[in-house]
């Protein structure tokens, strides 16, 4: 079983603060997403990656396979970053996803 | 990114309905396409995979008499939950899987939040 562990659980920063979210998983895979969901709200694709990094925009995602570690970067943080930050991994050929229990980001003005 | 739509986005009704969500594909063709329920402060659970054209395939202790999918056409699939009980109450999300020649990426719906009375 393809565990995906995040941290931290829970995260509080202050506006313009560099964030960091981790996540770990146990098995190969074929590519790693970062989701963003807002509080009620839907899932939106951060990133999808597979090996090294992108970058888009404030947002940067970085991965080592080798390693089997996923980093989500946001520079200049800003109240409306805040939603919770969710990893998921592909492994295998049947297209489903792993999820991470994902991480609630809150930005303070 | 492509753009995957669900419909309702809201949905309350009385217990004993069924109650239809429809995911669309908008500018792919998804021949696979995934249904996901999520409980409060909880991780997205996969409840099955719909395949167009072809049953859909469950997870386990998903009742396929309860959640009925079906998967018509390449931008389509549906979600039924018959005879809703306040205990289905949840948001449901569907994904849609668009193949590449590199690579495939799974697209995200807005999600449809369910309440039954």
């Amino acid at each position: 079983k393809n565990e995906v562990e995040q941290s931290p659980q829970n995260l509080t920063a202050q506006e313009g603060e560099f964030i960091t979210i981790n996540c770990s998983y146990s098995v190969g895979i074929s590519a790693l997403h970062w989701l963003q969901q807002h509080p009620g709200g839907g899932i939106v694709s951060l990133f999808m990656l597979s090996s090294g990094k992108k970058k888009h925009g404030r947002l940067i995602a970085t991965i080592n396979i080798q390693e089997k570690h996923s980093s989500l970067h946001i520079t200049a943080s800003h109240p409306r970053d805040s939603a919770v930050y969710i990893c998921a991994v592909l492994g295998g050929s049947n297209y489903k996803l792993t999820f991470g229990k994902g991480t609630l980001l809150t930005v303070n003005p | 990114g492509a753009v995957v739509s669900q419909h309702p986005s809201r949905v309350i009704c009385k217990s004993g309905t069924s109650v239809k969500i429809e995911c669309r594909s908008l500018d792919f063709q998804a021949t696979t396409m995934f249904w996901y329920r999520q409980f409060p402060k909880q991780s997205l659970m996969l409840m099955a995979t719909s395949n167009e054209g072809s049953k859909a395939t469950y997870e386990q202790g998903v009742e396929k008499d309860k959640f009925l999918i079906n998967h018509a056409s390449l931008t389509l699939s549906t979600l039924t939950v018959t005879s809703a009980h306040p205990e289905d109450s949840s948001f449901y999300i569907c994904s849609a899987l668009r193949r590449g020649v590199s690579y495939n990426e799974q697209f995200f719906g807005p999600g449809t939040r369910l309440t039954v009375l």
